[in-house]
């Protein structure tokens, strides 16, 4: 099982959808999770980080389940501009900490 | 606040010919991180550093690949003989400790013929 999986899409959702993707990670002892987003040729940039409460952003809201080790991104009012690939990201602490990136899921917002 | 930098941002070569990427961290962050992506693909940690210290490079390839970073600071990565499997983004990154998120450079594109 790989360590971080994401659904790798493509999601292909209209203008002013809402969208949700999910990530798994296989260490129960993983510590943080992260989102970030990468636009095309581009490098990633953190989106947002995700607490065990749960998190909202405007648009973007990230929840994490620890039980079933599961995280979540929902968009609500999708907007063109939010077309790029997420990739979910989880942390682990094993001796050291080790940033771990899933390989993303492709997001295209259609007008 | 200048970002992570890196260079060249593109880089063509021939198949076992060497080549190096330069990588200037986030004034301050003392972990310093190596990724390559490939197409499709998440980034891959290829070496990390808490300062000077390479404390996880379990998947550097080290037959060919060697990085260092003195001073704590900048940090280089070399390929030395580059093979076309190679061809990738290699990303710098940094942050301040190790538990949090990192901020990516823009990346070294390198393309092996």
């Amino acid at each position: 099982r790989k360590e971080v999986e994401q659904d790798p899409g493509p999601f292909n959702v209209p203008e002013g959808a809402t969208v949700a993707f999910n990530c798994t990670y296989s260490n129960s002892a993983s510590q943080s999770f992260f989102w970030y987003r990468q636009d095309c040729r581009k490098e990633p940039k953190l989106l947002m980080s995700v607490y065990s409460s749960g998190n909202e952003d405007g648009r973007f809201t990230a929840q994490l389940n620890r039980a079933s080790q599961y995280i979540s991104l929902l968009i609500r009012d999708s907007k063109l501009s939010d077309s790029a690939t997420y990739l979910c990201v989880v942390n682990v602490r094993a001796g050291s900490y080790q940033l771990t990136f899933g390989k993303g899921t492709k997001l295209s917002v259609i007008p | 606040e200048a970002g992570v930098v890196q260079s060249p941002r593109y880089k063509i070569i021939e198949k076992k010919q060497p080549v190096a990427f330069w990588c200037n961290p986030i004034s301050g962050h003392n972990t310093l991180y190596w990724y390559r992506q490939n197409l499709g693909q998440g980034p891959e940690l290829l070496i990390r550093y808490e300062n000077e210290e390479a404390v996880d490079d379990s998947q550097l390839p080290k037959d060919r690949f060697s990085a260092e970073r003195l001073k704590g600071v900048d940090s280089t990565l070399k390929i030395q003989p580059a093979e076309l499997g190679d061809s990738a983004v290699y990303l710098c990154a940094s942050s301040l400790g190790g538990v949090g998120p990192c901020t990516f450079g823009s990346g070294t594109r390198l393309t092996v013929v």
